[in-house]
């Protein structure tokens, strides 16, 4: 069973701070990742995608992607109130058709005034 | 913007009942998922599809059935609720790949949450 692991939060950092979100995933050969945000009682929404090891940048979102390490990340920076929500890691299965994407449980993310 | 529509947004069905979950995208997506959100479990994947009357198993298909004899529409079948089945419900659709085959996101729908009494 592969496997993607999210601590579960909350994470609760002050406005303005860099909010850092992890995640790590068993399937060495994964090639494609991606971070949803899910507000409460919401659907996910993509908000990132990153398929080679380094930073990706995008705004006040960057994910960085470390393949030996099986690690994937997301960095918010001046996080925002509207930032509080809960963050799903996803990563696409290497083996079988139809872009099959295994998710994290997710972590809460709270932005405090 | 892709648009992934999901009929409900809430139901309460009893116990029996046969229950039919429809949702429709707009972009022209060769795949299509259907998770249900649990609070402490995440997204689990019940059923995908990635062509028209193609359809497999997720990591969770028992009680459930699948039908994509369209491409735009695919609907979750609950042949039996059970009170175990109340969840959130999620229709997800995707394109095949962009450039270099790399995978596109999802676009999820909005959500149906269902009630089984």
């Amino acid at each position: 069973q592969k496997e993607v692991e999210q601590n579960s939060g909350p994470l609760s950092v002050p406005e303005g701070a860099i909010a850092s979100l992890n995640c790590t995933y068993s399937d060495r050969g994964s090639q494609s990742f991606f971070w949803y945000r899910q507000y409460s009682g919401k659907s996910p929404e993509l908000i990132m995608s990153i398929y080679s090891n380094g930073d990706k940048e995008d705004g006040r979102f960057t994910a960085q992607l470390n393949k030996a390490s099986q690690y994937v990340s997301l960095l918010i920076r001046d996080s925002q109130p509207s930032d509080s929500a809960t963050y799903l890691c996803a990563v696409r299965e290497l083996t079988g058709g139809g872009n099959k994407l295994t998710f994290g449980t997710g972590t809460q993310l709270k932005v405090e005034l | 913007d892709v648009k992934v529509t999901q009929s409900s947004r809430y139901l309460v069905k009893r116990t029996g009942e046969k229950v039919f979950l429809e949702c429709v995208q707009d972009m022209d997506h060769e795949n299509m998922f259907w998770y249900r959100q649990d609070p402490g479990l995440g997204l689990r994947l019940i059923y995908f599809s990635y062509d028209v009357k193609m359809k497999e198993k997720g990591d969770i298909p028992e009680g459930y059935s699948v039908s994509r004899e369209k491409k735009e529409r695919f609907s979750l079948i609950l042949e039996s609720a059970s009170t175990n089945q109340t969840s959130m419900y999620l229709c997800a659709s995707s394109g095949r790949g962009g450039d270099g085959g790399r995978p596109y996101g999802y676009t999820f729908g909005s959500g149906t949450r269902l009630t089984v009494v």
